[in-house]
This record gives C-alpha cells, sequence and structure tokens, in this order.
C-alpha cells in the first residue's frame, strides 16, 4: 500500500528539548517536503527536497532543519523547539513534476510547553 | 494579500442539499488548481485536480475554475455526512510547493 508515514503522531514535549519527527515513503517518490497546519492560516510549507542531499526552504523554515540522507525518508529537526512550534505538521510526497499527485502523512500533532 | 483565499467557514447544511465551496486567489500565473479534502485527525488526500477555466466533474463533486475572475469553486451534490471535512483549495507554486487555502470546515447534517 502507497504510504507517507511519520512518527509521531503526537508528541507533547518542552521548550529547547531537541525533537525529531520522521517521515519515511514507499513510492519512491523523488520529492518530499514538509507543511504544517495552523488555524485561520491553513499549510505553509516548511521545507523541501527534490531528491537525495537536495533541500530547500519553504516558506516557514525558520527554527526547523531538514535532511534528505535517503530517498525513503525526509526527517524534520527542531533544535530547539519552542511554544509558536505547537501545530500539526505533515510530510508529503510525489514524483518529479507531479504537483497534482502529493501525497500527505496522516500528520503528527505537536504541542511546545 | 494571501495567494489563496478561502472562507474558513464553518459551514453547515442538511444531507442532500447542494454545497458550493469557494477560493479566490491573487496570481494570473496560477494555471492547476486542486481540492483536497482533509477529515479529522487525517491528512489531505486529493479530491479533484483542475487545469485552466472550465467545469470538471468526477461522480457528485464538480470543480469549477473562472481565470477572468481568478475564482475557483467546488460543488458537491446529494451531499452526505461522510462528505463532513474540512475542504482545502490549493495550486502550485514552484516544485512541489503547494499554496493552499485556509480550508472550509464543511458538517452535512443527517
Amino acid at each position: 500500500e502507497a504510504q507517507v508515514t511519520q512518527n509521531p503522531r503526537y508528541l507533547i514535549t518542552v521548550t529547547g528539548k531537541k525533537l525529531t519527527v520522521t517521515c519515511s515513503q514507499n513510492m519512491n517518490h523523488e520529492y518530499m517536503s514538509w507543511y504544517r497546519q495552523d488555524p485561520g492560516l491553513g499549510l505553509r510549507q516548511i521545507y523541501y527536497s527534490m531528491n537525495v542531499e537536495v533541500t530547500d526552504k519553504g516558506d516557514v523554515p525558520e527554527g526547523y532543519k531538514v535532511s534528505r540522507k535517503e530517498k525513503r525518508n525526509f526527517p524534520l529537526i527542531l533544535e530547539s523547539p519552542s511554544p509558536n512550534q505547537t501545530s500539526l505538521y505533515f510530510c508529503a510526497s510525489s514524483f518529479a513534476g507531479s504537483e497534482n499527485t502529493i501525497y500527505f502523512g496522516e500528520g503528527s500533532w505537536l504541542t511546545v510547553v | 494579500q494571501k495567494e489563496v483565499e478561502q472562507d474558513p467557514g464553518p459551514l453547515s447544511v442538511p444531507e442532500g442539499a447542494i454545497v458550493s465551496l469557494n477560493c479566490t486567489y491573487s496570481n494570473s500565473a496560477f494555471q492547476y488548481f486542486m481540492w483536497y479534502r482533509q477529515y479529522s485527525r487525517k491528512g489531505p488526500e486529493l479530491l479533484m485536480y483542475t487545469y485552466s477555466s472550465g467545469n470538471k466533474e468526477d461522480g457528485r463533486f464538480t470543480a469549477q475554475v473562472d481565470k477572468s475572475s481568478k475564482y475557483i469553486s467546488l460543488f458537491i451534490r446529494d451531499s452526505q455526512p461522510s462528505d463532513s471535512a474540512t475542504y482545502l483549495c490549493a495550486t502550485p507554486r514552484g516544485a512541489q510547493k503547494l499554496v493552499f487555502g485556509q480550508g472550509t470546515r464543511l458538517t452535512i447534517n443527517p
């Protein structure tokens, strides 16, 4: 089954404690990206990757890092989380040039206290 | 001005009603438009995809694009309680960059 898998799905953490949200896809997609979803703001792109070792900033990259060492994985790293990073996070993937068939993961609810 | 604007609702209608969901966009260069459906605590799933002006129909769903007025619509006929979800319009901006509207939360009442 085609899947984008994120972990953890739910997390409460404290300010400043580094955390990583993992994302894995089994569709051999080149493109992967991270979005955050906030009330009234919709989904906004944080970072994206067009292939292994190729990453770039989206619209709201501050406070986040990513890496793409393997094609299937695209972890999102919060080095020093702050309360304004409390949000719902989605990983997404697609084949190159297929913006109309982007698959999203189920989401990761992150609360920073 | 946001690139894609969408009334967040909430919108509540009785079962069987025709639902109209709308978005406006600011950049006339946008060419592709999508509608995503997002159930509670789930990721968005692609519902409809359209290119250029006109209508596209898929079962009970019709997507409409009016490029002259920069207006995107999604119509749901014979709405069902299972259609209750948040509906998001989106358009690509660059490589795998989707610009989303805020989403409209829709409830279909039995």
